[in-house]
């Protein structure tokens, strides 16, 4: 059981790169959410799921996509990196209902140059 | 927009202390949650104290809530230098239909052997 996973752990991109942070988990949670985390500011939603094929936005959603095929996967994509997306990224689930914890992964650490 | 605050910042203090930190939100909350985050890892779930509870404990943590002043305190008793983390609270949103959660900024703790 490894609970929820991300990769890569590390990565650098050019101003205006593309790319996905990947998201899985086991637990069968069915909801699902993005975070990004910068010095100072404490954990900010980007987006969240409530199930395959349901998505919304959090708080910063402007120049990331997601999207929910399976209840397992839930990537993040920066469309056109910009250097005020550098952060370390957390992804976290929850089980099915609204109250309980969130259960989060080990985090992604972005840096845009 | 930041719904949760913690104080202090950041606090050290030698093992076998007691620790406590506080937290101030704005929302009406379903529940009041605490986190702790080692450096470079994942946030990891501490404590739930529901609306109606005034008390929580676990081990050697103690929660208290009032939600009059829209507030919340973590006590840590006899720490340990294995305690050195941050910890954040979340409020979840009772006005989200999602219980929605608001981190706080953090509260930096480090213990001395």
């Amino acid at each position: 059981n490894a609970g929820v996973t991300q990769t890569p752990k590390f990565q650098v991109l050019k101003t205006g790169q593309s790319m996905t942070l990947q998201c899985a988990q086991d637990m069968n949670h069915e909801y699902m959410s993005w975070y990004r985390q910068d010095p100072g500011m404490g954990l900010r939603l980007i987006h969240y799921s409530v199930g395959a094929g349901i998505t919304d936005q959090g708080e910063v959603p402007n120049g990331y996509n997601v999207s929910r095929s399976t209840t397992e996967d839930f990537p993040l994509r920066l469309l056109s990196a910009a250097p005020s997306q550098t952060s370390v990224y957390f992804c976290a689930t929850q089980r099915t209902g609204r109250l309980g914890e969130q259960y989060f992964g080990p985090g992604t650490r972005l840096t845009v140059t | 927009s930041q719904q949760g605050e913690e104080d202090p910042q950041a606090l050290s203090i030698q093992e076998g202390e007691n620790a406590t930190m506080n937290c101030s939100y704005k929302t009406s909350i379903n529940n009041l949650q605490w986190y702790r985050q080692n450096s470079g890892r994942g946030l990891v779930h501490l404590i739930l104290i529901r609306s109606n509870e005034r008390e929580k404990h676990s081990g050697r943590l103690r929660v208290t809530l009032d939600t009059s002043k829209k507030s919340s305190s973590l006590l840590i008793t006899a720490s340990r230098a294995a305690d050195t983390a941050s910890y954040f609270c979340a409020a979840n949103d009772r006005g989200s239909t999602l219980g929605r959660l608001y981190f706080g900024r953090g509260t930096q703790l480090t213990v001395w052997p």
